[in-house]
């Protein structure tokens, strides 16, 4: 299955700042998707990002403090702007390679203070 | 509506015995995926068994087994000879291939392997 390289593992930030994390894909995926993790809980769906088009998001999530690119099919970018400590969480991208394949990255660990 | 449903929100097993983690679900669809994943500490998720709903065979990889009963919807995870490094958060998912596809989550279940 595919492997997914996601940095930065782990950050710091300020309040109102933003960062943008990325998603490298070893191989050409069409879907590719979005995840926060708040502490102690699920996994909860940002957004689907397909090559090509805006990507969709979940309700509950704007595209102006989430937004995604995807320029290409093997890449792609979050960015959690203007952020807040209720940001702090772990941000985890994800690629479909077929119905069974499903690979994650490693995950993003942010704090926000 | 939850689609996952997790009921156990921690669970203890002692060490070499075996723990099932509870998992329903709730498609209306005849095609999806059920999956279950393993999270340690450090938040990377671990792919651990898959179980496709036209599949007759109940899934199993190494110690890990799927008990999926379609008619009443679960799909409990079963680890044998525990080990305390499975101690980690647990989840189970499923996919719908003609829902956009995407994986939904229940809200996991902690597992403590006691030595």
């Amino acid at each position: 299955s595919a492997v997914i390289s996601q940095k930065p593992s782990r950050d710091i930030c300020q309040r109102g700042t933003s960062l943008t994390i990325q998603c490298q894909v070893d191989s050409q995926v069409t879907m590719m998707f979005w995840y926060r993790q708040q502490p102690g809980q699920s996994l909860t769906l940002i957004a689907t990002a397909n090559q090509g088009s805006e990507a969709t998001y979940e309700s509950g999530f704007v595209i102006d403090k989430f937004p995604i690119s995807r320029p290409n099919l093997t890449f792609s970018t979050l960015t959690v702007s203007n952020m807040s400590p209720e940001d702090s969480s772990i941000y985890l991208c994800s690629a479909s390679t077929g119905f069974y394949g499903y690979t994650f990255g490693s995950g993003t660990r942010l704090t926000v203070v | 509506a939850q689609k996952i449903t997790q009921t156990q929100p921690g669970m203890f097993v002692q060490e070499k015995e075996a723990v099932t983690l509870d998992c329903t679900y709730d498609t209306s669809d005849q095609s999806y995926g059920l999956f279950w994943y393993k999270q340690p500490s450090s938040g990377e998720m671990i792919f651990l068994i898959y179980q496709g709903s036209y599949d007759e065979q109940n899934a199993t990889e190494g110690r890990y087994s799927l008990n999926f009963q379609k008619a009443r919807k679960s799909a409990n995870l079963v680890i044998s000879a525990s080990q305390l490094g499975d101690s980690a958060m647990y989840f189970c998912a499923m996919r719908e291939p003609y829902n956009n596809n995407d994986m939904r989550f229940g809200a996991g279940t902690r597992l403590t392997v006691k030595p």
